[in-house]
């Protein structure tokens, strides 16, 4: 079966410091990979997503960029965080084929202070 | 651009009282699909409905979508405290090349024993 991993699970970290969350799925092959983040109290911003290693598709201009290094590897990193970064993050993985189910990381809570 | 609106953005009913949950939506879709989180973990696949498709059920949810009305409702019967939640529904970008999902603001639902 499937499986999808997040860490850290909760994050704190000064403005202007580096920034890395990683994600890896297990028990597929080429997935599609998506970087959500998620406001308090609100709904999913897509932000990043990507269907092949080292292909990426950015949806919102910003400070946070996104590697996929191997097959089943996402990584959302920042060089400088801003107080506006922080949030809720959630990774997630989908079929090769896009239009279908989303499975969810267990997410990543991030406080830039 | 589409995005999934939910109605009402809070509930709060009787425990083995049904809920009923809207999203609308802006453009033509291939699917639709509602997701389930609890809060501050990630999000779990509930049902998808295509476009083809009026109402399906899986267990005690029951989903229907009008097309011509671009709007979905989640129905969950004999509710328990444990279907406390926020529901999202979440519509596929139907652009040529893209496997992207648009998730709604959610609504939260409060089922008291």
């Amino acid at each position: 079966s499937q499986t999808i991993h997040q860490w850290p699970a909760t994050l704190v970290q000064p403005v202007g410091s580096p920034l890395s969350l990683e994600c890896t799925v297990e028990g597929t092959s080429n997935p599609n990979l998506y970087w959500y983040r998620q406001a308090a109290g609100r709904g999913l911003q897509l932000l990043f997503y990507s269907v092949g290693i080292g292909q990426i598709s950015s949806e919102v201009p910003q400070n946070l960029s996104a590697s996929r290094p191997q097959d089943r590897q996402f990584i959302l990193s920042s060089k400088k965080l801003l107080l506006s970064d922080s949030g809720f993050y959630l990774c997630a993985w989908s079929r090769t084929s896009g239009k279908d189910t989303q499975y969810f990381g267990p997410g990543t809570r991030l406080t830039v202070l | 651009s589409q995005q999934g609106e939910e109605d009402p953005q809070a509930l709060s009913i009787q425990e083995g009282e049904n809920a009923t949950m809207n999203c609308s939506y802006k453009t033509s879709i291939n699917n639709l699909q509602w997701y389930r989180q609890n809060s501050g973990r990630g999000l779990v696949h509930l049902i998808l409905i295509r476009s083809n498709e009026r109402e399906k059920h899986s267990g005690r949810l029951r989903v229907t979508l009008d097309t011509s009305k671009k709007s979905s409702s989640l129905l969950i019967t004999a509710s328990r405290a444990a279907d406390t939640a926020s529901y999202f529904c979440a519509t596929d970008d139907t652009s040529a090349g893209t496997y992207k999902y648009i998730f709604g603001t959610g609504t939260r639902l409060k089922v008291l024993a």
